[in-house]
């Protein structure tokens, strides 16, 4: 039962340097979300994708853009690293939106 | 005012006291709540679903009150293994897919 799948797990950059962090959910999922957590803050949603073929900007969508490359598949991709966007990124996705959202165990990003 | 609201605690309770924690939340077009744990650098996981009625799951029990737009989660016979973050989850309601959560409650139980 993998559930979400996130990689890399550890990440470390240079501010200017571009990544991708993967997202992939092998529950036939259609909605998929990317999260950043702050020391002591809460949730904040990126981006989402409610079902494949769609993308919608979150609550902090700037510096970043998503790929929602197939029903399994939801890509985060910085393309411009800045100190700021250090955090840990989870990953959800639920089958719709009256079900709970199942999180990957996240991405640890730290940029220098 | 926030979306979801939560006293951030943290409560510092003995094993086997009874904790409640409470959430108020915003949108009167919610119709999901959630309580997700979240461990310390770990990824939030469903704890319990929220149904009008009022459930329980083992010593867990939830409470949703919609006139009041409130929303509880009782402990009972607190263990050490519940020290953790405790998340308050709604859903948007009219605006479909995103979920709001809370920002935590932080809870230690301790011998």
């Amino acid at each position: 039962n993998a559930g979400v799948t996130q990689t890399p797990k550890f990440q470390v950059l240079k501010t200017g340097q571009s990544m991708t962090l993967q997202c992939a959910q092998d529950m036939n999922h259609n909605s998929m979300y990317w999260y950043r957590q702050d020391p002591g803050m809460g949730l904040r949603l990126i981006y989402y994708s409610a079902s494949e073929g769609t993308t919608d900007k979150g609550e902090v969508p700037n510096g970043y853009n998503v790929s929602r490359l197939n029903k399994r598949e939801f890509s985060l991709r910085l393309e411009s690293a800045a100190p700021s966007q250090t955090s840990v990124y989870f990953c959800a996705s639920t089958a719709n939106s009256n079900q709970p959202q199942h999180f990957g165990d996240g991405t640890r990003l730290s940029i220098l | 005012r926030k979306e979801v609201e939560q006293d951030p605690g943290p409560f510092n309770v003995p094993e086997g006291a009874t904790v409640a924690f409470n959430c108020t939340y915003s949108n009167s077009a919610s119709q999901s709540f959630f309580w997700y744990r979240q461990d310390c650098r770990k990824e939030p996981k469903l704890l319990m679903s929220v149904y009008s009625s009022g459930n329980e799951d083992g010593r867990f029990t939830a409470q949703l009150n919609r006139a009041s737009q409130y929303i509880s989660l009782l402990i009972r016979d607190s263990k050490l293994s519940d020290s953790a973050t405790y998340l308050c989850v709604v859903n948007k309601g009219d605006s479909g897919y995103a979920l709001n959560f809370g920002k935590g409650t932080s809870l230690l139980v301790t011998p």
